[in-house]
């Protein structure tokens, strides 16, 4: 197995473009997870997918962001109208639903530079 | 709400033990351990469950007292590839964790 992956790696955008990020899990994992991490801070969870299903939003994920998971397999993070504070490193992780199996394991990240 | 990590920083030389510690005020289901080197993504080293239990990870074990809501981080006989930013993710769930701001660790020839 390749791990986790996340594409693209970086991405720099002028505010107010929209951007979409792309992450494929480890491939029997059936919960994926964002994150957003910004400089000196830990992860921020985001949401989470339980298969297809999005199960959980945080308060943080303003209605500018939208994240799917077609058919359980890959997931795709949209920001609309981005703004500088959206610049951070966009993590994705994958996990399994049950003991053993809940660690969850991060992709690279996709940074994303606001200008 | 965030765990608090303690120290923010530790500066080690080769051969020496160190502790991290996490602790929340909130009730806690699972505590995960990372590791994250500079432009890295987190590596996971342990996860602990309710029950108390000690886990290790070649020289690096933890502890979970979910009674104080606590986890503890030991590196025993710290090797130059420890260095980096350790990050505790606490769980009410075992989904949805809150990740601490990290402790930096650098070890030293």
């Amino acid at each position: 197995d390749t791990g986790v992956s996340q594409n693209p790696r970086h991405k720099i955008t002028k505010r107010g473009q929209n951007v979409t990020f792309r992450c494929d899990p480890i491939s029997e994992h059936n919960r994926l997870y964002w994150y957003r991490q910004t400089l000196g801070q830990g992860p921020e969870f985001l949401t989470y997918f339980q298969n297809e299903a999005q199960l959980e939003k945080s308060r943080l994920l303003s209605d500018r962001f939208s994240a799917e998971r077609p058919k359980g397999s890959f997931s795709t993070l949209e920001i609309q109208r981005t703004e500088q504070g959206d610049s951070a490193m966009y993590l994705c992780a994958s996990s399994l639903d049950r003991y053993p199996g809940l660690e969850q394991y991060f992709g690279p990240g996709t940074r994303l530079t606001v200008t | 709400q965030q765990p608090v990590q303690s120290p923010q920083a530790v500066i080690l030389r080769e051969g020496e033990d160190a502790v991290i510690n996490c602790s929340s005020s909130k009730a806690l289901y699972s505590v995960h351990w990372y590791r994250q080197k500079h432009g890295e993504a987190p590596v996971f080293l342990m996860i602990l469950l309710k029950g108390g239990e000690q886990k290790g990870h070649e020289k690096i074990s933890a502890s979970f007292n979910e009674k104080k809501q606590q986890s503890s981080l030991y590196l025993t006989a710290s090797q130059l590839s420890y260095s980096g930013t350790y990050f505790c993710g606490t769980g009410g769930g075992v989904y949805k964790l809150s990740f601490g701001a990290g402790t930096t660790v650098t070890v030293r020839a």
